[in-house]
């Protein structure tokens, strides 16, 4: 079983929907939670960045972590077809390499 | 631009070779992140370096070195390279672990 689990996808929503991305994992330890937007043969960009458990919002964004079932969501609100990405979430503990697990990400088709 | 420079972008090589990756991080970030990333397995972390040390490992083959140098920049070398080895590396950086930068990527092509 891997550390973090994300549905691959692929997501197709139309244009102006909520979309819901989630991740599970296994390790208790895991404190600090990110969530990164990838465009095709592009690097990672940070999208959100939470601490413990609770919501964030930024803008369309809101981040979710709820530690006691292991489970992170992200939602975008009225999604754009420039929304159209992978979505990696990425975890880790509090030891201090600051090494973090990521999913396998999840790709999302947001149809004009 | 993230302010993580990678270079080459792409690379073609054959197997048997060996190649060096290079990175500059985000300036004042003291650590660098190496992550292999392929179809199938997603972002799989490497190695990190600290100003200089060497502070985790991940499921780095021991073909595969990495160094960090005093100006901060860092190189991974891979040699012996199979077809395997084909994917994208990945360079990230960061100042307090808060979260990554990552750079644009190289695109490692083995023949």
């Amino acid at each position: 079983q891997k550390e973090v689990e994300q549905d691959p996808g692929p997501l197709s929503v139309p244009e102006g929907a909520i979309v819901s991305l989630n991740c599970t994992y296994s390790n208790s330890a895991f404190q600090y939670f990110m969530w990164y937007r990838q465009y095709s043969r592009k690097g990672p960009e940070l999208l959100m960045y939470t601490y413990s458990s609770g919501n964030k919002e930024d803008g369309r964004f809101t981040a979710q972590v709820d530690k006691s079932s292991k489970y992170i969501s992200l939602f975008i609100r009225d999604s754009q077809p420039s929304d159209s990405a992978t979505y990696l979430c990425a975890m880790r503990g509090t030891s201090g390499t600051y090494k973090y697990i990521f999913g396998t990400g999840t790709r999302l088709k947001v149809l004009a | 631009d993230s302010g993580v420079t990678q270079t080459p972008k792409h690379l073609i090589t054959a197997t048997g070779q060996r190649v060096t990756l290079r990175c500059s991080p985000r300036s004042g970030d003291l650590s660098v992140y190496w992550y292999q990333q392929s179809l199938d397995q997603g972002l799989q972390f490497l190695i990190q370096y600290y100003n200089g040390e060497e502070r985790a490992k991940g499921n780095i083959l021991e073909r595969f070195s990495a160094q960090q140098f005093p100006d901060l920049h860092s190189e991974l070398n891979l040699s012996s390279l199979e077809l395997g080895d084909s994917a994208l590396y990945f360079c990230a950086s960061s100042v307090d672990g808060s979260g990554y930068t990552f750079g644009s990527g190289t695109r490692l092509t083995v023949v």
